[in-house]
């Protein structure tokens, strides 16, 4: 089973603190994302990822940024958290063009 | 650029009664388009799916859905509705050339009556 872990599943921080959110898969997928979801609002593209080193922006980029040095890491970046970016995060990855994407567990962050 | 539209942000129905979701997508050709469903607490699985052919699809737990070019429309339908459904369906659009772009609707809640 393709398997698609976030570093946590909880996470508080402060306002104007750097924030690090891990996504792991271990399948090999070229294509990975970042989703935030938030009620009413469905999931929200935030970046993606087609190879190494390649980064797109999605729908709701500012605020953010992204790294992917390695394939089968993604990280998301909050360079300043903001009350704003309060949300539960979620990490996919796909192998294109339309097996299922694959979600990680989510991360629920809050910033105080 | 690509977006999609769920109409209906809560719809409820009795069980046993049958029921349609709609989705609306906005895309220059025509995309890869899909239903998702996360109940409370879950993560999203897999509906269903749609890229070419015979524009009625089957997916998993007896639901279907119909692609409709013509009103850029992807239909999700549930023939008899269970307590069981009682969840949160996202429909989802992507696109096919090399930077692959999956977007999801809003969402759509579907409460269950008894």
């Amino acid at each position: 089973d393709v398997k698609v872990t976030q570093s946590s599943r909880y996470l508080v921080k402060r306002t104007g603190e750097k924030v690090f959110l891990e996504c792991v898969q271990d399948m090999d997928h070229e294509n990975m994302f970042w989703y935030r979801q938030d009620p009413g609002l469905g999931l929200r593209l935030i970046y993606f990822s087609y190879d190494v080193k390649m980064k797109e922006k999605g729908d709701i980029p500012e605020g953010y940024s992204v790294s992917r040095e390695k394939k089968e890491r993604f990280s998301l970046i909050l360079e300043s958290a903001s009350t704003n970016q309060t949300s539960m995060y979620l990490c996919a990855s796909i192998v294109p063009p339309g097996t299922e994407a694959f979600f990680g567990q989510g991360t629920r962050l809050t910033v105080v | 650029a690509q977006s999609v539209t769920q109409p209906d942000i809560h719809i409820t129905v009795s069980e046993g009664a049958s029921l349609e979701l709609r989705c609306n997508y906005s895309y220059g050709a025509t995309p890869y388009l899909f239903w998702y469903v996360q109940s409370p607490g879950q993560g999203l699985q897999l509906l269903l799916k749609y890229f070419s052919g015979d524009t009625l699809v089957q997916g998993i737990k007896g639901f279907e859905a119909e692609f409709q070019r013509s009103q850029s429309a992807f239909y999700l339908r549930i023939p008899s509705v269970h307590w069981s459904d009682a969840a949160e369906y996202f429909c989802a659009v992507a696109s096919g050339d090399s930077s692959y772009k999956l977007i999801f609707g809003s969402g759509t809640r579907l409460l269950v009556r008894p």
